[in-house]
């Protein structure tokens, strides 16, 4: 079974400072895939950064990095130069491959940031 | 390019009823997964569809079901409805759903369906 655990239920942070949002995992896949998505009160969940298991670089994508240390099975989240739209919550998310149909995504609880002027 | 489309956003049955939730994906994509989002339970997969056949089924009871159309639209639906069915409901598409490891396994999510039981 597959497992995320996001540590932080909530974070205060001022804005344009760096914030880190942890993510541990557990899986006994051998290839998977690591998510981060953002979740603003509208609902909707909204991609952020993508990190495969054999990628032998961090992902980036603009103000968002992943940290990602396979033999800690961390994948934490880095956003840079924070904004008060970066406000929400984020989840943590991996997908494993399991008999050649790509597996439903398991999510961790989730990380409140709130972006303080 | 328009993005996941569910409707309806809201809405609101009574013990007993069942619903059907609608999920039309980003165009061209093939796979569609459900998911249950609850604030004690967090987000849970569903279900997954690919060419209208269903590829893959998370850990929910019979009451829950889905079907995918040839136009990779797709419905759940849920029957009997209980109180603990209070929930978002969140449709995603991706290009193919196949290979962990491959960017193509994107989820992009609709905004989702607020079911409120009563």
């Amino acid at each position: 079974a597959q497992k995320i655990t996001q540590t932080q239920p909530g974070m205060f942070v001022q804005e344009k400072e760096a914030v880190t949002l942890d993510c541990t995992y557990d899986t006994s896949d051998p290839s998977y895939g690591l998510f981060w998505y953002k979740q603003p009160s509208s609902g909707e969940m909204i991609f952020l950064i993508y990190q495969g298991s054999y990628d032998q670089q961090n992902a980036t994508e603009g103000r968002y990095s992943l940290n990602f240390q396979k033999a800690r099975k961390s994948a934490n989240l880095v956003i840079s130069a924070s904004q008060l739209g970066d406000s929400a919550m984020y989840f943590c998310a991996m997908r494993g491959n399991s008999g050649g149909g790509a597996d439903g995504l398991t999510f961790g609880k989730g990380t409140h940031l709130i972006i303080q002027p | 390019k328009a993005g996941v489309t569910q409707t309806p956003r809201y809405l609101i049955k009574t013990r007993g009823q069942q619903v059907t939730l609608s999920c039309s994906p980003i165009s061209g994509h093939r796979s569609v997964s459900w998911y249950q989002q609850t604030p004690g339970q967090g987000l849970q997969f569903l279900f997954e569809y690919f060419s209208e056949t269903q590829r893959n089924k998370g850990n929910f009871p019979g009451r829950f079901s889905g079907r995918q159309f040839s136009n990779s639209r797709s419905e759940m639906n849920v029957s009997t409805l209980e109180l603990g069915d209070s929930a978002l409901y969140l449709c995603a598409s991706s290009s193919s759903g196949q290979g962990a490891g491959s960017g193509a396994n994107v989820l992009t999510f609709g905004a989702g369906s607020r079911l409120t039981v009563l």
